[in-house]
């Protein structure tokens, strides 16, 4: 366990199909993160968010929706997604500050598979 | 833009000694992290720099020039269990958390 729980592990969905994927935290930090991980590319930020409010949307499609509704849980609601979407999909939290150590903490990911 | 480069694959022996290089090109620049990441796994935090100079912590140690853009890994004494890949972020800003990363490096560790 790393402090940064996601559920579920794998994830197999249908094009058509609505899921969640969650995040849970009890690290006390103030920021959270999604992240994609997808084959032989670099980790692509999808979203931040810094006490509970959403301060980036890096151009992500709209049938990837973030929730964030306490500085401990987030969430990711996926819709109508494609097969490129198909990918390892990470969350991760940090304590935020200027100027210091502060990395991430990540969650293991979510593998999910887009049928 | 945004850029960071590192080999993809890399491959040496155990008990050997591994360096693992990483350029990068980013807008702002508050800090350079190395992360390492099992297949199937999380990434970890391995190491910070944000000043110029080498920092040591164990059999890993981390170096940093900022006017060169460049960072690299150094892994002493390998053991199996170090065949992971291995990930340079930047993080751009003063404030808040964005990290830019790079590819990853596979390392395989041989017998």
């Amino acid at each position: 366990e790393t402090g940064v729980t996601q559920t579920p592990r794998h994830l197999v969905m249908g094009m058509t199909n609505k899921k969640s994927l969650k995040c849970e935290q009890h690290l006390g930090h103030n920021a959270m993160y999604w992240y994609k991980q997808s084959a032989k590319k670099p980790l692509e930020l999808m979203f931040v968010y810094n006490f509970k409010e959403q301060t980036e949307n890096n151009s992500v499609p709209s049938r990837f929706s973030p929730e964030c509704p306490n500085s401990s849980h987030l969430f990711l609601h996926l819709h109508t997604l494609q097969p490129e979407d198909s990918a390892l999909y990470l969350c991760a939290s940090s304590q935020g500050g200027q100027g210091q150590n502060y990395g991430y903490t990540f969650g293991s990911g979510t593998r999910l598979t887009v049928v | 833009g945004q850029n960071i480069d590192q080999p993809t694959e890399m491959t040496a022996t155990e008990g050997a000694i591994v360096q693992i290089n990483c350029t990068y090109q980013t807008s702002g620049f508050n800090g350079l992290f190395w992360y390492q990441q099992h297949a199937g796994e999380a990434p970890t935090f391995l190491s910070y720099n944000v000043l110029d100079g080498l920092e040591e912590k164990g059999r890993f140690s981390s170096f940093l020039s900022r006017s060169k853009g460049y960072s690299y890994l150094l892994l002493k004494e390998l053991q199996m269990k170090d065949s992971a890949s291995y990930l340079c972020a930047v993080r751009d800003r003063g404030y808040g958390q964005n990290f830019v990363f790079g590819p990853g490096t596979r390392l395989s560790v041989l017998p």
